[in-house]
């Protein structure tokens, strides 16, 4: 089956921007979402289908994809932006996720 | 929007029951499938399964392979809900189980994620 490969932790000064890769086979032909969870709270969609925004997410969000990683950017990182950000993509019916990757800002 | 229900303890060898309660819209829609995700204490995410309703006529569901069979999603259209069953449960079956809207109308806009989730419910496996 297919994996998503995550960097365990990130972290970042306040106000940089900040990484978080998501690694899997020729994931450039693949569409991948990605997700920010805080403590105690359920998962939200921050990124769909590599770079659109849902109205909710602040342009400081962005992605990008090629080869076989994808990436989630954060500019000008703020507290409320730890937690866990999880990557995702539609295996043609499952849902396939990566193991998440906690992001702390300094 | 998503609410989940069911039984916080459930015992060895019995089997998980979960409701999913959708209100402000409507389970049969054409760019929507329903769907169970688990979350084990410090883990990751794990997606169990999904169901795409399109009608009373066009109704499929499919499944974690590694949840070997014991995994049924059903829909009840009339309470615009949809339902969890994992049979013979053991601990590893122990985790926050959210239901959530995934969008995708298998066309060309095709799958965009799970865009709302329900707030979660912890199931305990313990006699």
């Amino acid at each position: 089956s297919y994996e998503l490969t995550q960097p365990p932790s990130v972290s970042v000064a306040l106000g940089q921007t900040a990484s978080i890769t998501c690694e899997g086979d020729r994931i450039r032909l693949r569409h991948v979402h990605w997700y920010h969870q805080k403590p105690g709270q359920a998962p939200v969609l921050v990124l769909y289908r590599d770079n659109h925004r849902p109205s909710h997410v602040p342009e400081r969000f962005s992605g990008s994809s090629g080869g076989d990683t994808a990436t989630l950017t954060i500019d000008v990182a703020q507290a409320g932006d730890e937690g866990d950000y999880f990557c995702q993509l539609w295996d043609s019916g499952p849902l396939m996720f990566g193991g998440g990757t906690k992001l702390t800002v300094l | 929007r998503l609410q989940e229900s069911g039984p916080g303890l459930v015992k060895p060898s019995e089997t998980l029951s979960l409701w999913c309660s959708v209100s402000d819209f409507s389970l049969n829609s054409r760019f929507h499938d329903w769907g169970w995700i688990r979350q084990s204490p410090g883990e990751g995410l794990q997606w169990i399964g999904t169901i795409a309703y399109r009608g009373p006529t066009s109704e499929n569901s499919y499944y974690n392979p590694s949840l070997r069979g014991r995994v049924t999603i059903d829909v009840d259209v009339s309470a615009n809900r949809f339902s969890l069953k994992v049979t013979s449960v053991t601990a590893a079956d122990a985790a926050v189980y959210y239901c959530g809207r995934q969008v995708n109308d298998y066309g060309p806009s095709g799958e965009c994620g799970v865009d709302v989730w329900g707030q979660g419910i912890a199931v305990i496996v313990s006699s």
